[in-house]
């Protein structure tokens, strides 16, 4: 069965520096990948999203990089501000889904 | 400002009672979802719709109803509430054509003693 109460991975970086957050997916036929942003006490609120045709898409201080061959995919966030401070998740879909799988979250602590 | 509105933002109950979590959306979109959150796990499926009075399970739908009476509310019942149910819950909703881009309320952290 499943347990809960596990341990959250954690980033913690300085203030103005860039971030990277890393996520790994598992299935093949996934074609369409998303991130999204949890703030404390908030729900998750979409950032940016990626094509499996795409390596790159580049939003506001934003940046996904999607590697097919080893099924990778990491968020950029260029000049990290204390607003950065939250919980990441990604998420997969594919074409015809009707639902999203997301990933377990990295929290992104911003020292000052 | 679009929203999705879930009625309590904390619930406590008892084992055994029955619970109901409301979630309305005025966005008029097609698709709802409830997910429930524990730290390490993700946002785990457990049902969501796609039109009204229709409704599919998602991954983790044992002890948990739904009721989509109308386009716009989507309500997620614990028959019977147990102490392992006690999370965070999330509605969310999307359009038909972006099942992609939720649109979350702010959860219910439900604890069941």
């Amino acid at each position: 069965g499943e347990s809960v109460g596990l341990h959250l991975p954690t980033l913690s970086v300085q203030e103005g520096d860039n971030s990277i957050i890393n996520c790994a997916y598992s299935n093949s036929a996934s074609d369409y990948f998303i991130w999204y942003k949890q703030e404390s006490g908030k729900g998750p609120q979409f950032i940016i999203d990626i094509r499996s045709n795409m390596d790159k898409r580049q939003g506001q201080r934003v940046t996904v990089l999607l590697n097919k061959t080893v099924k990778h995919l990491s968020l950029q966030i260029a000049a990290t501000q204390p607003g950065d401070s939250a919980v990441y998740f990604c998420a997969e879909t594919f074409q015809g889904a009707q639902k999203l799988v997301f990933g377990q979250g990295t929290r992104l602590t911003i020292n000052p | 400002d679009v929203k999705v509105t879930q009625s309590s933002r904390y619930l406590v109950k008892r084992t055994g009672e029955k619970v109901f979590l409301e979630c309305v959306q005025d966005m008029d979109h097609e698709n709802m979802f409830w997910y429930r959150q524990d730290p390490g796990l993700g946002l785990r499926l457990i049902y969501f719709s796609y039109d009204v009075k229709m409704k599919e399970k998602g991954d983790i739908p044992e002890g948990y109803s739904v009721s989509r009476e109308k386009k716009e509310r989507f309500s997620l019942i614990l028959e019977s509430a147990s102490t392992n149910q006690t999370s965070m819950y999330l509605c969310a909703s999307s359009p038909t054509d972006r099942v992609e881009k939720l649109f979350f309320g702010s959860g219910t952290q439900l604890s069941v003693l």
